[in-house]
């Protein structure tokens, strides 16, 4: 199966400018999970979707918002960038089997610089 | 909401040598514990991980042992060897309906040749 992809690589922007991110699962995954990684506050959780449902959403304000679709692809949209939102974003997808808590598979990321 | 914490940020041993990275969860209810190693520029990979209801689980060189009631669990790897150098991120299931992992801040490690 191939595995969970992410576009783009990389993205520049700057500060007050939109950005949208899009994920694709690996085949047959319904779950897809978004997580911010910087140097200073690690890995940090976004929020996850199964079945075009939001199931959890981590601190992050409003201005960070998800979607998936019916085909499982999720994106992610950051509204006003500011400069402290340069990071990787890695999304990762995970299968739903008999609700117990899977393995989840990560995408290479995208990187964002905003400046 | 779960509070994980990893210990020590970095670590160094020579090409052999055993290694040991700490993790401490703060939520009694979390019940899945997932190590990942992510390479430099690379993708966070799953290496090993265990439930709450197994106190030890190994795979190979690598090992992970789960204390419930101190709520903390460790990574060990033995007979390190140079391509074992990269970031290890413990981590720890929210609860027992989310889907939300939370993350140590993470150990480098170095294996020196």
């Amino acid at each position: 199966k191939a595995g969970v992809t992410q576009t783009p690589r990389y993205l520049i922007k700057t500060r007050g400018q939109q950005v949208t991110l899009s994920c694709s699962p690996i085949s047959g995954h319904r779950s897809v999970s978004w997580y911010q990684q910087t140097p200073g506050q690690g890995l940090q959780f976004l929020f996850e979707y199964f079945s075009e449902t939001q199931r959890n959403k981590g601190n992050f304000p409003g201005r960070f918002s998800g979607r998936q679709f019916s085909n499982s692809r999720s994106e992610m949209n950051v509204s006003t960038l500011e400069l402290g939102d340069s990071a990787l974003y890695l999304c990762a997808s995970s299968p739903e089997t008999g609700g117990a808590w899977n393995e989840q598979f990560f995408g290479p990321g995208t990187r964002l610089t905003v400046l | 909401g779960e509070n994980v914490e990893q210990h020590p940020s970095t670590l160094s041993v020579q090409e052999g040598d055993s290694a040991v990275i700490k993790c401490t969860y703060s939520d009694s209810a979390s019940n899945y514990f997932p190590w990942y190693k992510q390479e430099l520029g690379k993708r966070p990979q799953l290496i090993i991980d265990i439930r709450s209801n197994v106190g030890e689980k190994k795979d190979q060189r690598i090992a992970v042992t789960l204390n419930k009631t101190a709520k903390h669990f460790s990574l060990h790897i033995t007979e390190t060897q140079p391509e074992d150098s990269a970031v290890y991120f413990c981590a720890a299931i929210y609860s027992g309906s989310a889907r939300q992992l939370t993350f140590g801040s993470g150990t480098q490690l170095t294996v020196l040749p």
